[in-house]
């Protein structure tokens, strides 16, 4: 048990869907992240929120939207995907951010495999 | 090129050998992290470093930050250990993670 949960753990859905990704964090830790692991691509930090407040945004396209309305919780609302949004989307959470040094260790979920028809 | 890079790409190993993947990084860090992954998509953190040289039971995480490259180390190595290893670094004065494309390791018996 990591501590660190996602729902649903395997989501088709069709472009014209609109869906949602829930990742909930048992820890008591302040920052929450979405990661997309895309098929022989690393791993691509999507979004960051620490204390709700959102601290990165990598780029990511308007189509996925973070919600993050306390510190346990971190949602990721899906609309109008397209099919090579298909990928394994991972939720971490750690203690803060850790600006003041080291980067806090990162506790991960089991991730949601997410398939775009 | 990729700001992470990691090598091997592919190893394989029989049980109880000495197994090192190594990561470069071409940006400066605040943290280099190294991370499990098992089939099914689980991450595991294994350490998180800055300098110098961390142990947890057979494993040993290595970086010298001055050429920009870290070590992992797995001693005795076992079937339990095959998985995909994947370095990280978080790009310093920024909360922004950069991952390598990971190493695939396979234990055999």
């Amino acid at each position: 048990e990591t501590g660190v949960t996602q729902t649903p753990r395997h989501l088709v859905m069709g472009m014209t869907n609109k869906k949602s990704l829930k990742c909930e964090q048992h820890l008591g830790h302040n920052a929450m992240y979405w990661y997309k692991q895309s098929a022989k691509k690393p791993l691509e930090l999507m979004f960051v929120y620490n204390f709700k407040e959102q601290t990165e945004n990598n780029s990511v396209p308007s189509r996925f939207s973070p919600e993050c309305p306390n510190s346990s919780h971190l949602f990721l609302h899906l609309h109008t995907l397209q099919p090579e949004d298909s990928a394994l989307y991972l939720c971490a959470s750690s203690q803060d951010l850790g600006r003041g040094g080291l980067y806090n260790e990162q506790f991960f979920g089991p991730g949601t495999r997410l398939t775009v028809l | 090129k990729n700001e992470v890079e990691q090598s091997p790409q592919n190893l394989t190993a029989q049980e109880g050998e000495f197994i090192t993947i190594n990561c470069s990084y071409s940006v400066g860090i605040s943290a280099l992290h190294w991370l499990q992954q098992h089939p099914g998509g689980g991450i595991v953190s294994l350490f998180m470093l800055s300098s110098g040289k961390k142990k947890h039971g057979r494993l040993i995480a290595t970086i010298n930050i001055q050429e920009k490259h870290s070590s992992l180390h797995i001693t005795a190595s076992h079937p339990r250990d095959s998985a995909v290893y994947i370095c990280a670094v978080r790009i310093y004065n920024t909360d922004k993670l950069i991952f390598g494309t990971g190493t695939r390791l396979q234990v055999f018996p």
